[in-house]
């Protein structure tokens, strides 16, 4: 039951990509193509922004992408902007239940 | 437009059991294409998934609070519930209930929340 490993901060400048890396293990991140990324500001509740690894909901622009590869998920977000200026999590299930990640502030330079 | 919305007490002292209702608007409970779950998030922390619920109300917890959890749904009231017993402060967190997608791990959408503290 540990929470996914993300790197707390990660930061570019405006109009630069940014990938969050999120690793887990074989019995979750690596075991299932269940992996979800939300986005946060303060004081509100999480956003989904990604899910089943790389498909985005209704209204999430496209420059929010996810990928996989074996236990290690990765969110990429690319020509970054200002607004994009938020914590992520990733979470991934894990047989029976779900595993949240430890987060990472995003910062725009 | 599918809504969810937390209720219950703000304040549970230590010891004692933290009860939480999720009241469903805007579409079924009954739908067998979801489950029902609720996530909380202690302040300053990052978010913790709980468990969640069937319609027929089977239930998933998280492994480490099987002993203190129940969650329950009562399709009639188009509701579900949380009740965790034995509180400490290490529970105090803002409360989500959430719609989860059968067979996927699209989580959509999610209530406002609910900040349960756990104080004498």
């Amino acid at each position: 039951q540990s929470a996914l490993t993300q790197p707390p901060s990660v930061s570019g400048s405006p109009g630069q990509s940014v990938t969050i890396s999120c690793t887990g293990t074989s019995s979750d991140v690596g075991g299932y193509n269940y992996v979800s990324w939300y986005q946060q500001f303060p004081g509100k509740a999480p956003k989904l922004m990604i899910y089943d690894v790389n498909k985005r909901p209704s209204g999430v622009p496209d420059s929010f992408s996810g990928s996989k590869s074996g236990n290690t998920a990765s969110l990429t977000i690319s020509g970054l902007q200002a607004e994009d200026e938020a914590d992520y999590y990733c979470c991934s299930f894990a047989g029976t239940f779900y595993v949240f990640g430890t987060g990472t502030k995003v910062t725009v330079l | 437009q599918l809504h969810l919305q937390e209720s219950g007490p703000g304040l549970v002292k230590p010891s004692e059991a933290l009860s939480l209702t999720c009241t469903v608007s805007g579409g079924s409970i009954s739908s067998s294409d979801y489950f029902w779950g609720w996530i909380r998030q202690p302040p300053g922390k990052g978010p913790e998934w709980i468990g969640s619920v069937y319609y027929s109300g089977a239930t998933f917890y998280k492994p480490s609070l099987t002993s203190r959890l129940t969650i329950s749904v009562d399709t009639s009231k188009n509701q579900f519930s949380l009740r965790l017993t034995s509180v400490t402060a290490a529970d105090t967190a803002i409360y989500y209930c959430v719609r989860e997608y059968k067979g996927s791990s699209l989580a959509d959408p999610w209530g406002q929340g609910t900040l349960v503290t756990v104080s004498s």
